[in-house]
């Protein structure tokens, strides 16, 4: 079964604006990342933050961590077409090497 | 160099085929992943290998065989897929359990 579930499934917004992704998983963690995929491509790690870790940021992305809740955030700030993409948080389980993706997000970011 | 690399892009084989995809990293990990993903889902793991050994098998058809000829390289032997399996196979590697994963392009692969 799929350890993290993100919602929206899907989100549309202008250039400039801000997108926020949630995931929520079911068990412990060590860390939680994000990645991006763009259409058939490979993934493309954004960030990590560690389960001791509640926010991070890089550029002008911003991660929080709630382990009480089992959820994360990715906020995505004065957002480009060029951030048109699918979102995946993903989660390390069974020891860290197993790494289970969420369902997604495909984001678009229309110009 | 980060980057990995996989071979061949794209894949198309006929059901008594046997072939091979290939996936290279000389970033010094000592983790190596295989991901199968279809069409609007996640990437789903299949197989890690740890120091050149293998350490997770998601329960895999034995019709897929992965091999780790050394810390650089990694295989995925196929033989006798079938039509479901065509997917989208993405090769990852990382420094080691719990770091952000490196993924190549994928192998585009259909079965016939």
């Amino acid at each position: 079964s799929q350890q993290g579930e993100e919602d929206p499934q899907a989100l549309s917004i202008q250039e400039g604006e801000n997108a926020t992704m949630n995931c929520s998983y079911k068990t412990s963690i060590n860390n939680l990342q994000w990645y991006r995929q763009n259409s058939g491509r490979g993934l493309v790690h954004l960030i990590l933050i560690r389960s001791n870790e509640r926010e991070k940021h890089s550029g002008r992305l911003r991660v929080t961590l709630d382990t009480s809740k089992k959820s994360s955030s990715l906020l995505i700030t004065a957002s480009r077409a060029a951030d048109t993409a699918s979102y995946f948080c993903a989660t390390d389980a069974d020891g860290g090497f197993k790494t289970i993706f969420g369902a997604g997000t495909r984001l678009f970011v229309k110009a | 160099d980060t980057e990995v690399t996989q071979t061949p892009k794209h894949l198309v084989m006929g059901m008594t085929n046997k072939k091979s995809l290939k996936c290279e990293q000389h970033m010094g990990h000592r983790a190596m992943y295989w991901y199968k993903q279809k069409a609007k889902k996640p990437p789903e793991l299949m197989f890690v290998y740890s120091y050149e050994k293998l350490s997770i098998n998601e329960s895999v058809p034995s019709r897929f065989s992965p091999e780790c000829p050394n810390s650089s390289l990694l295989n995925l032997h196929l033989h006798a897929l079938q039509p479901e399996d065509s997917a989208l196979y993405l090769c990852a590697s990382s420094q080691d359990a719990t770091y952000e994963q490196y993924f190549g392009p994928g192998t585009r692969l259909t079965v016939t």
